[in-house]
């Protein structure tokens, strides 16, 4: 699967949009982009994935450049529950084979909502 | 339904003894998972299942052991505890084919003394 890099960490104001961005260079084009977060000390949490439209759900919105080599998850008007880690994640989707049930993920943004 | 369900929450073990970290779903999903958290870091891959009966290794297998009988329960066995072994462990699941939504558990906190 393509390398994912994030930044370490962001701040958002409450109300205001969060956008979290991720760089995937290294995409081939069959990868799809996954979005997962963790509140603290629980389990991760799905989010959103796409593979190059964009995409949006009740949670947020996925912006996928046109060249694929790097997306936005946007939380359109972020509130204090939203406080968490961030994993963006790419891989191939369809595939049959075992290995393509894995999910790497590396060690996302810690995204800070502040009152 | 319960979604995944892991059991213990907390655990305290000594060095050397040996215990099973319970992951059960009840969403029929083939595909079931363990991964270990520790400070600082992302999930890692410990072991993986696509099925009852089929398991393989994922990043850091080293230590640990798991069967798949059923399609609902993937134990995961700390046949020797070691201090590198204290960490928050996580069950996923989720079902086979295009899917990639993981369905995770709470957690399990281990600490090996």
């Amino acid at each position: 699967d393509a390398k994912t890099t994030q930044p370490t960490s962001m701040d958002c104001a409450e109300g205001r949009a969060a956008n979290l961005p991720c760089n995937h260079s290294t995409i081939s084009g069959n990868e799809y982009v996954y979005w997962y977060r963790q509140i603290h000390s629980q389990g991760p949490q799905y989010i959103i994935h796409g593979l190059k439209n964009n995409e949006t759900n009740e949670m947020a919105s996925l912006i996928i450049t046109e060249d694929r080599k790097s997306s936005t998850l946007i939380l359109p008007h972020a509130t204090l529950r939203d406080t968490a880690v961030y994993y963006c994640i790419v891989r191939v989707q369809g595939y049959s084979g075992a290995g393509s049930y894995q999910l790497t993920f590396g060690k996302g943004t810690k995204l800070s909502v502040i009152p | 339904n319960a979604g995944v369900t892991q059991t213990p929450k907390f655990q305290v073990l000594k060095t050397g003894q040996s215990m099973t970290l319970q992951c059960a779903q009840d969403m029929n999903h083939e595909y079931m998972s363990w991964y270990r958290q520790d400070p600082g870091m992302g999930l890692r891959l410990i072991h993986y299942s696509v099925g009852a009966g089929i398991t393989d290794q994922g990043e850091v297998p080293n230590g640990y052991n798991v069967s798949r009988s059923t399609t609902e329960d993937f134990p995961l066995r700390l046949l020797s505890a070691a201090p590198s072994q204290t960490s928050v462990y996580f069950c996923a699941s989720r079902q086979g084919g295009a899917s990639g939504e993981l369905f995770f558990g709470e957690g399990s906190r281990l600490t090996v003394l």
